[in-house]
Parts: structure tokens; sequence; C-alpha cells
């Protein structure tokens, strides 16, 4: 159980145009949805949090303009972003939360790898 | 905000044991995680610590002092497929988690 699937695991993009990426609990309802990207030999830096039916919150330094989140449904969380330019590569990792239980526990998204040219 | 830090890198021979340290500076403490990550890929749970002491679970164990701001994710008889970066995570308030910057651990033959 706890199974989280992103969707494209890659994708390739020109600079300017914007590229969505779903995220979604495939066995579980996930009340809280996290969005990271790592950039190569570092660590998962936290983006946003999102919440079912309510607006993303966002970290320190992200713009919520450029990377739209949207959670809504229980189910499924979306990542977009807006006018990708290349310093946007990334893998971006997703991960997804019941909100309940002893260790509140995120389980994690394959990622999806973003190249901008 | 929240200051992790491990080692950058590790090596060690298969069938041995490694201990990666793990010290963090934080408000809010909620939970101490420990995950595996292999290049490219999503990182797996490894173990949780939130009260003081040792958590062991099969190969892998895990150590806590709240006290300290010191965690520790020992891997025993290490195998081939151990080789991999580990991350330590702290949990801040009920739900966010910040990591360090992983260790890279390389098993040798």
């Amino acid at each position: 159980g706890a199974v989280v699937s992103q969707h494209p695991s890659w994708v390739i993009c020109k600079s300017g145009t914007s590229v969505k990426i779903e995220c979604r609990s495939l066995d579980f309802q996930a009340t809280t949805m996290f969005w990271y990207r790592q950039f190569p030999k570092q660590s998962l830096m936290l983006m946003a949090t999102s919440n079912e039916g309510s607006k993303a919150t966002y970290e320190q330094g992200v713009e919520k303009d450029k990377f739209l989140i949207n959670h809504a449904s229980l189910t499924l969380s979306t990542l977009t972003v807006t006018s990708a330019h290349p310093e946007d590569s990334s893998f971006y990792i997703c991960s997804a939360s019941q909100g309940s239980g002893f260790r509140n526990e995120q389980f994690f998204g394959p990622g999806t790898r973003l190249t901008v040219l | 905000g929240q200051n992790i830090d491990q080692p950058t890198e590790m090596t060690a021979t298969e069938g041995a044991i490694v201990q990666i340290n793990c010290t963090y500076q934080t408000s809010g403490f909620n939970g101490l995680f420990w995950y595996q990550q292999h290049a490219g890929e999503a990182p797996t749970f490894l173990s949780y610590n939130v009260l003081d002491g040792l958590e062991e679970k099969g190969r892998f164990s895990s150590f806590l002092s709240r006290s300290k701001g010191y965690s520790y994710l020992l891997l025993k008889e290490l195998q081939m497929k151990d080789s991999a970066s580990y991350l330590c995570a702290v949990r801040v308030n009920d739900y966010k988690l910040s990591f360090g910057a992983g260790t890279t651990v390389t098993v040798r033959a």
C-alpha cells in the first residue's frame, strides 16, 4: 500500500513553455501533498505544501506565480512550471501524507526529471 | 531555519558496518527520518525516531539523542545494493520535512 505515482517521469521542453507534472496517491487519500526540488548532488528542498481544496503554502524564495500548484482532489495534485527556463531544470519529487498515524509518514513519488533547453 | 549536517561521502567494504552521523539544530522538532535514495529515484523510508534511543530494523538501526541534536544510521552486513545516498530528515511541527544534503555510501567488493 501507500503508492504514489508521478507523471511524466521525464520531460524535455523548450525555454518559455509550461510543463505540468501530476502526482497521484493510488491507494490512499492524501490530505496533504508536498512538492520538492532536487538539484544534482544536493538534497531535497521543499517548494510548497498543499492541502486538498485550499491554496498551497510556498516556502520562502519559491515564486508562487511560476510554480502553480493545484490540489483539487484527495488523490491528485499538479505542479505547473510556467515559462520554464534552463535554470528550472531539476528533479521534481512529490510526496503524499494521510495526515494521521504514528509517523504521519510521507510517501514519495518516483520523481519527474525536467530538462529545459 | 533548520541546520542539518551529515558527511558527504563514505566508503566501506562488503560485509562491513558503516555509521552515518547526522546533527541538527532546529525548532519545533517532531521526529527524525532516514531515507535511502538511489541515483535518479525517489527516497524510500528506512527508519523513524522521535524518542531517544535505538530503533533496530533488520540490518539497519537508527539512534536519536534529542538533547544532543544527534542521530546516526547504522548499516550492518553491507551489501553492494546498499550503495546509495542516505538522507537524514527532521520533521518540524506536524508535517514539514527538512532534509540534510545526504551521505553517499559506496560499498566495495
